[in-house]
């Protein structure tokens, strides 16, 4: 099946220190969605990027979609932590597809 | 804001039982999914239903039916539970295929 490679699995990181993670494909994609999801619910959107090189921030969040339409990134600037949990890639190639999801980073943050 | 709602949150089953989740979204989207999210394999989609009146299979969707039942409603059904069905499942919403989609807050689902 249609894969995207998210990296790093996990991170262990000290509160206030910024984070980043990204995904990449073999494959072009028109749209790259960012999800967090917190233990015990469902993914929630965080960012949705639809243009390649566009670069969109919600609050200490910050992603890009690569030039290349073939990866996206994920920053978070001064962890805090509430932001523990996994963080989600997803990826779609066309307007009819469905949504292709990365497998994950799991984010720790420690006080 | 209820969003998309499935039940039950929880349950165990027995090897062989069988059970539906409920699915229902308020915010008149056209799409509805189901996934399963199983530790190291991501979120991978079982089932969906692009429009009121059709259903698809996805990436996983042996030993599950489907039911779109109307524009709010999606049902997912496991005829004879095994335990290869232990998981998260997450029913998921989107205005159509191929737009942003919205999760529910998931269903754990044990089969002992």
């Amino acid at each position: 099946g249609q894969q995207l490679n998210q990296s790093p699995q996990s991170m262990f990181i000290q509160e206030g220190e910024d984070v980043s993670m990204n995904c990449t494909s073999s494959s072009i994609f028109n749209t790259w969605l960012w999800y967090k999801q917190d233990p015990g619910e469902g993914p929630v959107l965080l960012i949705a990027l639809y243009k390649a090189g566009e670069l969109t921030s919600n609050g200490r969040l910050t992603a890009q979609f690569g030039i290349t339409r073939k990866d996206s990134f994920l920053n978070i600037s001064a962890s805090i932590p509430s932001d523990v949990g996994i963080y989600f890639c997803a990826g779609l190639k066309g307007s009819q597809g469905n949504l292709i999801f990365g497998k994950g980073t799991k984010l720790s943050v420690k006080p | 804001n209820a969003g998309v709602t499935q039940t039950p949150k929880f349950q165990v089953l027995k090897t062989g039982q069988s059970m539906t989740l409920q699915c229902a979204q308020d915010m008149n989207h056209n799409s509805m999914y189901w996934y399963r999210q199983d530790p190291g394999m991501g979120l991978r989609l079982i089932y969906y239903s692009a429009s009121e009146g059709t259903t698809d299979k996805g990436e996983v969707p042996n030993g599950y039916n489907v039911s779109r039942l109307n524009k709010r409603e999606f049902s997912l059904r496991l005829e004879s539970a095994a335990p290869s069905q232990t998981s998260v499942y997450f029913c998921a919403s989107s205005d159509r295929v191929g737009n942003t989609i919205y999760f529910g807050e998931g269903s754990w689902l044990t089969v002992v």
